[in-house]
């Protein structure tokens, strides 16, 4: 079983949809990472969050550490959000993140 | 500068020969991973360097692979005697402090292919 788990695997949506793409762990965690990497392109990190919800632009970012989820919402999509989503958490030691498989999204125009 | 640098971007190579990976980290960051991303796969930890405590090797696959970062900053991952399936992106990221602590940067990635 892998300590984080993302869903769904890919998503299709028109664009302007709202989209949500979600991350359950199982590991006790300081923090949660939402990254994005373009098709060919570097990883960039979208949010650190430890509790609630925060928002940049379009993008939202949800974590409820009861229930070890966290959720990222993209309003009003658009094509350029097409790239695949990442979910980390840092390990028990610290030294290493645990990687989702990543949710690949594609917004078609 | 501003953000994680990494070189070269691209690098071909005959199977046998060694390769050097560079990665410069942002100013300040304590904490640096090197990642390796073959073809549609996830990201492979290799090593993490924290401050001056001793690195994490545990994720490098064989001998042939060594890392090291120098006066706390500067990261060279070096590649012996270089296989086919050591093909991939290598990934530099660092981080402030841990990795609960900070926003985690990558750099654009060094893709080495080995002929």
């Amino acid at each position: 079983k892998n300590e984080v788990e993302q869903s769904p695997q890919n998503l299709t949506a028109q664009e302007g949809e709202f989209i949500t793409i979600n991350c359950s762990y199982s590991v006790g965690i300081s923090a949660l990472h939402w990254l994005q990497q373009h098709p060919g392109g570097g990883i960039v990190s979208l949010f650190m969050l430890s509790s609630g919800k925060k928002k940049h632009g379009r993008l939202i970012a949800t974590i409820n550490i009861q229930e070890k989820h966290s959720s990222l919402h993209i309003t009003a999509s658009h094509p350029r959000d097409s790239a695949v989503y990442i979910c980390a958490v840092p390990t028990n030691t610290g030294n290493q993140f645990y990687f989702g498989t990543g949710t690949s999204l594609t917004v078609i125009p | 500068g501003a953000g994680v640098s990494q070189s070269p971007s691209n690098k071909v190579t005959e199977k046998g020969k060694d390769v050097e990976l560079r990665c410069d980290p942002i100013s300040g960051h304590t904490a640096l991973y090197w990642y390796r991303q073959s073809l549609g796969q996830g990201l492979e930890f290799l090593i993490y360097f924290q401050g001056n405590s001793a690195p994490d090797k545990s994720g490098l696959p064989s001998d042939r692979f060594s890392a090291e970062r120098t006066g706390g900053s500067v990261s060279t991952l070096t590649i012996q005697r270089t296989q086919q399936e050591d093909s991939a992106v290598y990934l530099c990221a660092s981080l402030w402090g841990g990795p609960g602590t900070g926003e985690l940067f990558f750099g654009e990635g060094s893709r080495l292919t080995v002929l």
